[in-house]
Parts: C-alpha cells; sequence; structure tokens
C-alpha cells in the first residue's frame, strides 16, 4: 500500500534561515504529491502541487522519483510560515483521493 | 461563499451510540470526500461521494456510511462508536474527482467518544 512519510513532527528554525520539510513516500506507480498547510486556526489548504512547478509564498518542492521525495523548501523562512505542513499523495487513477503524512510542525522563531 | 461549511463543531458521544455529521459543498462541487483526523495523525481518507454515487471508500469498517444529497450536501453516519472514533472528522469538496481539482477543507467536526 502506499505510505507517505514525514520523519519530522517538529521543525524549529530561525527567522532568515532556510528550511528543509522532508517528505517521502512509498508507492511504485507516478503519483501526484502536494503540500497542504494548516496555519492556526485556520484549514487545512493546498500550498503546491509538484504538477504545477510554480512556487507558493517562496515555498518550493521538487519530484525526486529517484529517491521517492518531495521535499518543501524555502531559503528565508519568516515568522508567518510557523505552522503544520502535511505532504500528501494522489495515486494514477486513484481520483482524487489524498493520502496524507503525519505533518511537521514548523516553527519559525524571531 | 463560506466554503465548505461542517455542522455540529464539536459532538461529545458515548459509546455504542450512533452520530450523524453533516457537510456542504462550496457552491457548485459535485464532490465530497469524508477524512479522519485522530490527533498526532494526519487526514485518513474515508469516502468520496460525486453526483450522489460513492467513488471511493477506505479502510474503515461497516459502522461507517455515507451518502450525498441531491444538493451535493453529505451526511457520515457512524454506528456503535468506539472510543477509538474520537478524531477531528473533515470535509472536502472539489469540482471533480481527479487530481486535477483541488479538494477545499471544511473546518471539521471535532467528536469526542466517552
Amino acid at each position: 500500500a502506499q505510505r507517505v512519510t514525514q520523519p519530522e513532527k517538529l521543525l524549529s528554525v530561525f527567522k532568515g534561515a532556510p528550511v528543509e520539510l522532508k517528505c517521502n513516500y512509498s508507492y511504485s506507480g507516478s503519483p501526484e504529491l502536494f503540500w497542504y498547510v494548516q496555519y492556526s486556526r485556520q484549514r487545512l489548504q493546498l500550498l503546491l502541487r509538484h504538477i504545477s512547478r510554480e512556487s507558493i509564498k517562496g515555498f518550493t518542492a521538487d519530484l525526486n522519483k529517484g529517491e521517492t521525495s518531495f521535499h518543501l523548501k524555502k531559503p528565508f523562512a519568516q515568522e508567518e510560515d510557523s505552522a503544520m505542513y502535511y505532504c500528501a499523495l494522489i495515486l494514477t487513477g486513484g481520483g482524487n483521493k489524498l493520502t496524507f503524512g503525519t505533518g511537521t510542525q514548523l516553527k519559525v522563531e524571531l | 461563499d463560506a466554503g465548505v461549511t461542517q455542522s455540529p463543531t464539536h459532538l461529545i458521544k458515548t459509546r455504542g451510540q450512533h452520530v450523524t455529521l453533516r457537510c456542504s459543498p462550496i457552491s457548485g462541487h459535485k464532490s465530497v470526500s469524508w477524512y479522519q483526523q485522530v490527533l498526532g495523525q494526519g487526514p485518513q481518507f474515508i469516502f468520496q461521494y460525486y453526483e450522489k454515487e460513492e467513488r471511493g471508500r477506505g479502510n474503515f469498517p461497516d459502522r461507517f456510511s455515507a451518502r450525498q444529497f441531491p444538493n451535493y450536501s453529505s451526511e457520515l453516519n457512524v454506528n456503535a462508536l468506539l472510543l477509538g472514533d474520537s478524531a477531528l472528522y473533515l470535509c472536502a469538496s472539489s469540482l471533480g474527482v481527479t487530481g486535477t481539482y483541488e479538494q477545499y477543507f471544511g473546518p471539521g467536526t471535532r467528536l469526542t467518544v466517552t
């Protein structure tokens, strides 16, 4: 069965430092990968998806099929980036049923 | 548009009871999905409905059921509640059922089973 692994439950960085949130997946096919974010007291929302290859709020993520990874990166963390981040995938032919990782809490300290 | 709405916000039930959770999708969205989020875990897929038909079911027991109404709103029903059913139940709506379509999540219903 497919699985999404986020090894860090909590990641704490200083403002202005680079951020990398790790995500690995196990699936033999070609999934679609996503990052979702949940800010304090807000709903879960889509941050970015790999097929769009765009940068949102300064975040980027590259799909590495060889390493089955989809790490989320930002060169300079901002205080407003503090949130819960979930990596998720959709299987090929799986409609839009999302399989989520356990999430990483990002805390940006001043 | 207020986005996806869910009711109730919070709910406390006793083991063995039944519960019904409700979801109203964004106007124009024909697909509704349900997810269970246990504390400390990511959301786990339960059901997806599109045009009132079930399009997917996650690995949940038959105590869990759902339906979608002609106005595309949806209900999630859980029978014979167990302590382990305590979780945040999320509803998400989308225009369609492929990965092209972004899912928009509601605020969730917090269910506590005592």
